[in-house]
Order: structure tokens, then sequence, then C-alpha cells
């Protein structure tokens, strides 16, 4: 399968914690995002690369939320003393440069903060 | 607030019929709109798109019509099938891609 795949497809875990998330993009997509999407939303900016190089990141991305792509491949986000309300789906999608927007999405990582 | 904005939540149509789908937005920078379709489980797909520049694209089934002077775009299905029932969202390219927050489409047998 040469999707974009992410991991883990759920998580679960206690306030408090930790948690990381990876994506793998299509191998030859440069632009890689990070999307939330919570119940009844529709996916929420996050952060974008393009190879290694953070070009965007959202307001919304509190100084808990950290995302790396070290060598323009996979990424990882990390979530920092997670709360509550940092329970929703992480979706990473990939794309071409240039390309007008088309996004190719994974299946998502469903974090569920208890 | 919100610069893209779906004000449907839900649409039901017969299939067959035609089904419209509605979005606005705000920004006049951007340059792509775009469709995007989702089943449960899934992540979104890409549907259609349009330039800034233009106003209809057509693929199959699919037409997407952009108002510029009005801030309005609507997504056409004809005839509508089963396998459309699915949630639907408008985006839109400009620095970065901002989506709806999505039109659930229910095709009545």
């Amino acid at each position: 399968d040469t999707g974009v795949s992410q991991d883990p497809r759920h998580k679960i875990t206690k306030r408090g914690q930790n948690v990381t998330f990876r994506c793998d993009p299509i191998s030859e997509h440069n632009r890689l995002y990070w999307y939330r999407q919570t119940l009844g939303q529709g996916p929420e900016f996050l952060t974008y690369f393009q190879n290694e190089a953070q070009l965007e990141k959202s307001r919304l991305l509190s100084d808990r939320f950290s995302a790396e792509r070290p060598k323009g491949s996979f990424s990882t986000l990390e979530i920092q003393r997670t709360e509550q309300g940092d329970s929703a789906m992480y979706l990473c999608a990939s794309s071409f440069r240039g390309s007008t927007g088309e996004l190719f999405f994974g299946e998502g990582s469903r974090l569920t903060v208890l | 607030d919100q610069q893209v904005k779906q004000n449907s939540p839900s649409l039901s149509v017969q299939e067959g019929r035609i089904s419209i789908l509605n979005c606005d937005y705000t920004n006049s920078m951007f340059d792509y709109f775009l469709w995007y379709k989702k089943y449960p489980a899934e992540g979104p797909t890409f549907l259609i798109s349009i330039s800034s520049i233009k106003d209809k694209n057509e693929d199959g089934r699919f037409t997407v019509f952009l108002n510029k002077s009005a801030k309005h775009l609507s997504l056409h299905i004809v005839p509508s099938q089963p396998g459309d029932s699915a949630v639907y969202f408008c985006a839109a390219s400009g620095t970065t891609i901002i989506f709806g927050k999505g039109t659930r489409l229910h095709i009545l047998p």
C-alpha cells in the first residue's frame, strides 16, 4: 500500500501524559500537513511542512504541541501534558509542491484523553 | 472566525435526483476551491476542484460552480447514487488549506 499511513490508529491516555503520533506520507510528496478533527467539525489546520521545513503553524497549536519532519520524509506530532480537550482525530495528509490543494489523507490517529 | 462555511449540516436526496451542496467563503485571496468526500473511519478523499479564475468545472457526475461576486460555490451531483452517501467538505486553498464543517448527504432509495 503506497498511501499515507498513520500510527497508532487509536491511543487512549491519561490526562497529563505525553503522546506521539507518526505519519508516513506518499513517498514522492514533499508537503505534509497535520489537521485535527472533532465530532461535527471539519479538519482544522495545525501545521504543514515542505520537505523538512515547517512553513506554517496555526495559532491553535499551543506550546504543548510540536511537530517535526527531520529528514523530509515521515513526521511526528507530539502532544505534551495532554488535556481532555485534546481528544480528537489527528489527520495527516501529503501533497506535491505546486498542488492545487489536492491532499491525500491517512486514516487518522484517534486520541482519547481520560 | 470561519473562513469557509457550510451552513447545511445535512441533506437528504432521492436516488437519481440532483444533490446540491453549498459553501460560502470570506477570503478573496483563495486560489483554488475543493470538495472532499469522507466515509466513516476513513480520511477525506479529494473529489473535484476549481480554480478561482474559473466559474465551472465538471468531472463525470460532479460539477462545481463558483460565484466569486457572491463568494459562493456549490457542488452538483447528478444523478445521485447510494454510494454518494457521505460527509462532503468544502475547502479553500491559499497559503494553507481551510475546510468547512461538512454536510452529511443521505441518498434515499
